[in-house]
């Protein structure tokens, strides 16, 4: 079943803007992580955020989240052409039950130089 | 450094055969997993780990097969029954740390499996 969704599906900006990611996901979690995909490439670990944190920050990358919504966004301040990536949310399944994750299907991130 | 070794990079698959995907990891971590993934899509569960001689079946587990002999190895293979085997194939690790999983996992550069 699908846990996380990324919203936008694709999302194309110009070299120092701002790039928002959103994530929602159906079940109560401990904790939400976010991953960055080169084409071609595994997955990078960039951000875990824990269920009682509302928000954490780590250089350019800004992570809210929102239980109340079973949401969170990630925000990618003054974008570089090197950002392009695929960005993927996961969350730990079943609220922790068994030691997996379950990830979205991703947002497709262009910068534009 | 310590690392994820997925091999071979790309494999080709002729009709009726297994083929076999190699993952190897020098974290000394506990837990390993399989993921597929498809043109566009995110990641999907195929097998997973979290201590030798011991494994799961995840969400896509059918057409598939894993040993765990060794902690630092976790192969899959793909066999004849598994119809549409054309898709990229990750392979990640973490520390185990019981049920709660609080832990990053780190990836390998995945192997490309494509039917002849």
């Amino acid at each position: 079943s699908q846990q996380g969704e990324e919203d936008p599906q694709a999302l194309s900006i110009q070299e120092g803007e701002n790039a928002t990611m959103n994530c929602s996901y159906k079940t109560s979690i401990n904790n939400l992580q976010w991953y960055r995909q080169n084409s071609g490439r595994g997955l990078v670990h960039l951000i875990l955020i824990r269920s009682n944190e509302r928000e954490k920050h780590s250089g350019r990358l800004r992570v809210t989240l929102d239980t109340s919504k079973k949401s969170s966004s990630l925000l990618i301040t003054a974008s570089r052409a090197a950002d392009t990536a695929s960005y993927f949310c996961a969350t730990d399944a079943d609220g922790g039950a068994t030691n997996k994750l379950i990830f979205g299907t991703g947002t497709l991130l262009a910068v534009q130089p | 450094d310590g690392g994820i070794t997925q091999s071979p990079k790309y494999l080709f698959r002729k009709e009726g055969q297994n083929v076999t995907l190699s993952c190897e990891q020098n974290l000394n971590h506990d837990a390993m997993y399989w993921y597929r993934q498809d043109p566009g899509q995110g990641l999907r569960l195929i097998y997973y780990s979290q201590i030798v001689n011991d494994f799961q079946k995840g969400d896509i587990a059918e057409g598939y097969s894993v040993s765990r002999e060794k902690k630092e190895s976790f192969p899959l293979t793909v066999t004849s029954a598994q119809k549409n085997p054309t898709a990229f194939y990750l392979c990640a690790s973490n520390p185990y740390r019981g049920r709660v999983m609080d832990q990053p996992q780190h990836f390998g550069d995945g192997t490309r499996l494509s039917i002849l």
